[in-house]
């Protein structure tokens, strides 16, 4: 079955302790893994869009990888303003096309 | 403000009302998307119109009925809900065409159902 999973489930951090979420997945045929930001009450917003292992993409503090089975979101030296919920999403092919969202990492970072 | 407006922002209903959410892209898009997003559980895809073709998750209950009448415009019609289906309810937008696959969402209509 085609699953995606994120970890840590919450994560606190102090203000500029480096660190880094995880988003795995078993799904065949990956056609994109996409990274978004929520903050409370509002919609998810895009990220990043990772297609082949071994890629990667930068914004200011944030920098996301991925492999075969897996993607990183690293936070170098996180702000206050980082946090919020991280999540994960892996779209695969086939006749569905279908999207399949984490559950999120709540990230909190304290000053 | 992201290009994709939801209204109203909160909903308190009872079982026994019939109510619509609202959505409107202004971003000359071609697909609109409702997902419902619960607690500690990952967004769930509702409905899909795209290209004027619509598609459907079997598993949400008929008192969800959608409306795409135009590729700006989308509504979630809501008629005897139950209190389970409180939930933030987001729509998004994206154009259609390989590389062109990032979702772009409204800030949602937080429902609560009494």
């Amino acid at each position: 079955e085609d699953q995606v999973t994120q970890s840590p489930e919450a994560l606190r951090l102090q203000e500029g302790e480096s660190s880094s979420l995880n988003c795995s997945y078993t799904v065949s045929g990956l056609r994109g893994l996409f990274w978004y930001r929520q903050d409370p009450g509002k919609g998810p917003e895009f990220l990043f869009t990772l297609y082949s292992a071994g890629e990667e993409k930068e914004k200011e503090r944030l920098k996301a990888t991925l492999t075969k089975k897996e993607s990183f979101l690293h936070i170098t030296a996180p702000k206050p303003e980082d946090s919020a919920t991280y999540l994960c999403a892996v779209r695969f092919g086939g006749a569905t096309n279908k999207l399949i969202f984490g559950t999120g990492t709540l990230l909190a970072v304290q000053p | 403000e992201t290009g994709v407006t939801q209204t109203p922002r909160h909903l308190v209903m009872g079982m026994t009302n019939k109510k619509s959410l609202k959505c409107e892209q202004h971003l000359g898009h071609n697909a609109m998307y409702w997902y419902k997003q619960s607690a500690k559980k990952p967004l769930e895809l509702m409905f899909v119109y795209s290209l004027e073709e619509r598609v459907e998750n079997n598993s949400v209950p008929s008192r969800f009925s959608p409306e795409c009448p135009n590729s700006s415009h989308l509504f979630l019609h809501l008629h005897t809900l139950q209190p389970e289906d409180s939930a933030l309810y987001l729509c998004a937008s994206r154009e259609t065409g390989t590389g062109r696959e990032k979702l772009f969402f409204g800030s949602g209509t937080q429902l609560s159902v009494l």
